[in-house]
């Protein structure tokens, strides 16, 4: 399965609403699955299951979506939110692949 | 969210092998798989293979296939990965991570850089 990220480059103002799209290149069993970057760090789980938070993930990001289109929405955009993010599909049947990542910079 | 903790830095040659350890807090691989991803520079992230510590069971991407060994020791709650006839581009930083269908992967290594130059 391969997985698309789009934009490559999304460009905001802090307060603003970001959308970032994520698309299989089919349907799938699998789950999805969003991660944030900052530069220099790990990765860091943000959603699972397509909409579920992970631990200490505040209520502004949120996922939805299902069969080949995929959303992570961060409601109101703070400083810290800046960062790159990517997608990955997973499940109980590796291989699992990551989308290319979307760099959301500030404006 | 869990930290892992990997080893050190590494340079090798082109042509070697180098095998990057894992070491996960207790409990961890009665119930959770490990994966590695690396990470060129600058590029994204890229996921290589994982293993059920208490299965054994490994899988690996086809990329890899038949240079990439991921295990793990229960003993010690550490697992490894050894990738061989390494090239300069699979200069790296490689993270290893706790996955679970439930919780995807929410607890990860700090990294480990691999230079492979001559």
């Amino acid at each position: 399965i391969v997985l698309t990220q789009s934009p490559g480059t999304l460009s905001l103002s802090p307060g603003e609403r970001a959308t970032l799209s994520c698309r299989a290149s089919q349907s799938s069993s699998s789950y999805l699955a969003w991660y944030q970057q900052k530069p220099g760090q790990a990765p860091r789980l943000l959603i699972y299951g397509t909409s579920s938070r992970a631990t200490g993930i505040p209520d502004r990001f949120s996922g939805s979506g299902s069969g080949t289109d995929f959303t992570l929405t961060i409601s109101r955009l703070e400083p810290e939110d800046f960062a790159v993010y990517y997608c990955q599909q997973y499940g109980s049947s590796p291989p699992y692949t990551f989308g290319q990542g979307t760099k959301l910079e500030i404006k | 969210q869990v930290h892992l903790v990997q080893s050190g830095a590494e340079v090798k040659k082109p042509g070697s092998s180098v095998k990057v350890s894992c070491k996960a807090p207790g409990g961890t691989f009665s119930s959770y798989a490990i994966t590695w991803v690396r990470q060129a520079p600058g590029q994204g992230l890229e996921w290589m293979g994982r293993i059920i510590p208490m299965l054994g069971i490994a899988n690996y991407a086809q990329k890899f296939q038949g240079r990439v060994t991921i295990t793990a020791d229960k003993s010690t709650s550490t697992a490894y990965m050894e990738l061989s006839s390494l090239r300069s581009d699979d200069t790296a930083v490689y993270y290893c991570a706790r996955e679970r269908v439930d919780t995807a992967m929410d607890g990860w290594g700090q990294g480990t850089l691999v230079t492979v130059s001559s």
